[in-house]
């Protein structure tokens, strides 16, 4: 697609309960990375891939966040029975490549709210 | 560990008077440095990068970042700001080498052009 698209742009829901994000990456590129930003905070690194491949998913807080690209292409991340704490700025970003000296390409994010 | 630190959480200042955004880094291995903006509702987009060379690095919209590694800093400076450089502006790393490309932002630097 022309840019990243995320979705949804804003989901509230109550504690306890699972909630699904979804992102779509520039068509072309091969690395898919999710970041959560607390309010006040900058973006801080959850996990990547590497087209369906997640080599680094050191950021997630705990084992009730997953995220999944089985194709490569369009990915989500879940989190199961979610916690007040949980409420942030979850942003999505795709490169070409896994290399650190290239451009990461935002989406517009999903403002979480938990209740 | 890397960190990036970012000195000021706002930054108000009138319309065609000079800026100066302060980011200092942490690392114990050698990084690449970055600036993203974020415009009012829209998703994080790079502004300027350094990856090596000069050390004196330029964006298309007027701002420019000097690396300087004795004092692990990457100040961001434009001469002139207009309104429509109002948005948060964040500095990140990101490491050298094979790491997957992760980046390791900042807190965030609120700009506010006021006329």
């Amino acid at each position: 697609g022309a840019g990243v698209s995320q979705s949804p742009r804003y989901k509230v829901t109550k504690r306890g309960q699972d909630v699904t994000l979804r992102c779509d990456p520039i068509s072309s590129h091969a690395t898919l990375y999710w970041y959560q930003q607390a309010l006040g905070q900058g973006p801080e690194f959850l996990t990547y891939f590497n087209y369906e491949a997640q080599p680094d998913k050191s950021g997630l807080p705990s084992d009730r966040f997953s995220a999944e690209r089985p194709e490569g292409s369009i990915s989500t991340l879940t989190i199961q029975r979610t916690e007040q704490r949980d409420s942030a700025m979850y942003r999505c970003a795709s490169s070409l490549e896994p290399y650190g000296g290239g451009e990461q390409f935002f989406g517009p994010g999903t403002r979480l709210t938990v209740l | 560990a890397q960190s990036v630190t970012q000195l000021d959480s706002q930054v108000p200042v009138f319309e065609e008077a000079p800026v100066e955004l302060r980011c200092n880094y942490s690392s114990s291995v050698s990084v690449y440095l970055f600036w993203y903006v974020q415009y009012p509702n829209q998703g994080l987009q790079l502004l300027l990068k350094y990856l090596s060379g000069s050390t004196l690095v330029e964006s298309i919209n007027g701002f420019e970042a000097e690396f300087n590694k004795s004092q692990t800093s990457f100040h961001l400076r434009k001469p002139s700001v207009h309104i429509s450089d109002t948005a948060e502006y964040f500095c990140a790393v990101a490491l050298r080498g094979n790491q997957g490309g992760k980046l390791i932002f900042g807190q965030g630097t609120e700009l506010s052009v006021k006329p």
